[in-house]
């Protein structure tokens, strides 16, 4: 069965600091991941998925086959990354870790 | 596009009772998942449908069940409430199963008193 597991509930870090927010999953097969971020107020939205691999808002994640992580990076982080982010797998269900709330302090 | 839309926003509901959420998926979107979240668990999968069949079901007890009609829209039926049962439950269209991003709904807030 396929399984995320993001071991940060919470992660704080400065503005301009770098971030990281880990995923790490197992899955038999070749699994399709995203990240979904969820802004206070705002609706659960995709924010990026390995298979495009593109950098979106600076933020990066590399699908690491042999660690099974997918985790997010962007280099400096900004106030306005402050927001719970979901890692998620996808091959019929699309699937979920328990996510990671990120602030970032001025 | 309209977006997915849940309805209603906002329910209280007392222990036993049951309750019924709906949610319209984006148009052309023929799969419809439900999801609990809650500040302790995260985002919990509740079950999947596609083309009105049950695709995939989480982890619930019975008395979480779901149906789709033939215009893909879904509702979510939960019976004999229980004070746990307060979270806020989304739904997420996709156009297909595989592969294919996930459009969320704004989510309708249930409390159990």
């Amino acid at each position: 069965a396929q399984r995320v597991t993001q071991p940060e509930k919470l992660l704080s870090v400065f503005k301009g600091a770098p971030v990281e927010l880990k995923c790490n999953y197992s899955y038999s097969g070749s699994p399709e991941l995203f990240w979904y971020v969820q802004y206070s107020r705002q609706r659960l939205q995709l924010l990026l998925r390995h298979i495009s691999r593109e950098s979106i808002k600076g933020f990066t994640a590399d699908l690491n086959k042999g660690e099974t992580s997918f985790h997010l990076k962007k280099p400096f982080a900004q106030e306005e990354d402050s927001a719970m982010y979901y890692c998620g797998t996808s091959y019929g269900k699309l699937t979920f870790g328990q996510g990671t709330i990120l602030t970032v302090h001025p | 596009k309209a977006g997915v839309t849940q309805t209603p926003r906002y329910l209280i509901k007392t222990r036993g009772q049951q309750v019924t959420l709906s949610c319209s998926p984006i148009s052309g979107h023929r799969s419809v998942s439900w999801y609990q979240q809650t500040p302790g668990q995260g985002l919990q999968f509740l079950f999947e449908y596609f083309s009105e069949t049950q695709r995939n079901k989480g982890n619930f007890p019975g008395r979480f069940s779901g149906r789709q009609f033939s215009n893909s829209r879904s509702e979510m039926n939960v019976s004999t409430l229980e004070l746990g049962d307060s979270a806020l439950y989304l739904c997420a269209s996709r156009i297909g199963q595989v592969y294919a991003e996930a459009f969320f709904g704004q989510g309708t807030r249930l409390t159990v008193v």
